[in-house]
């Protein structure tokens, strides 16, 4: 298995507030990705990430930053967290163009309340 | 817009059968295909793929297959297994761009 760890891996927040969640990897891929996944739709890039402080949007991108400032981390905040982004995130890495096959995280689990 | 469609939210085989996942896509430019496999409580996980400069590719019980006039690919686990009941997620890309995934097919295989 890919050695890619998500921190929390649970959260319950309050609407409003800002929310920060991380995703680690020791494999030193250049790419790293967070997802959404919600019933009905699968999974939804918000952002990536192509090398230390290289970053891009994604399909959902809205009320979404992320960081990364060394390559084993990427970061992803919500500024200002909303019920509607409720869901289970994902930390994806593949090795080094985005077309590759990518490897996921355990997920982490938000609620907003 | 949705360019990556599964259409069964969910299937049910006997074991020892086959099982067949379906999914269709309507970008043409996509050339590069997956299938993951998604336990309960944990991340997807690779399974198989495809180029578009094939038609079909196995591994094992598992085979994918392309019809690109169609625009249209299968996944087939032959025999299936208790243990491939998950949520299966195909996935498309094309150069340069980010990879588009279905909705999910729930599996469910019967002992």
């Amino acid at each position: 298995d890919a050695g890619i760890t998500q921190s929390p891996r649970h959260k319950v927040t309050e609407t409003g507030t800002p929310v920060t969640l991380r995703c680690h990897q020791t494999e030193n891929h250049r790419y790293m990705y967070w997802y959404r996944q919600d019933p009905g739709h699968g999974l939804r890039l918000i952002h990536y990430s192509y090398g230390v402080k290289d970053t891009d949007k994604g399909e959902v991108s809205d009320g979404y930053s992320v960081s990364r400032s060394k390559t084993e981390d990427f970061l992803l905040t919500l500024e200002s967290a909303t019920s509607s982004q409720t869901s289970v995130y994902f930390c994806a890495i593949s090795e080094s163009v985005i077309q590759e096959t990518q490897y996921f995280g355990p997920g982490t689990r938000l609620l907003v309340l | 817009d949705q360019q990556v469609k599964q259409n069964s939210p969910s299937l049910s085989v006997q074991e020892g059968r086959i099982s067949i996942l379906n999914c269709d896509y309507t970008n043409s430019m996509f050339d590069y295909f997956l299938w993951y496999k998604k336990y309960p409580a944990e991340g997807p996980t690779f399974l198989i793929s495809i180029s578009s400069i094939k038609d079909k590719n196995e591994d094992g019980r598992f085979t994918v297959f392309l019809n690109k006039s169609a625009k249209h690919l299968s996944l087939h686990i032959v025999p299936s297994q208790p243990g491939d009941s998950a949520v299966y997620f195909c996935a498309a890309t094309m150069k340069d761009n980010d990879m588009r995934f279905g909705a999910g097919t729930r599996l469910t295989v019967k002992p």
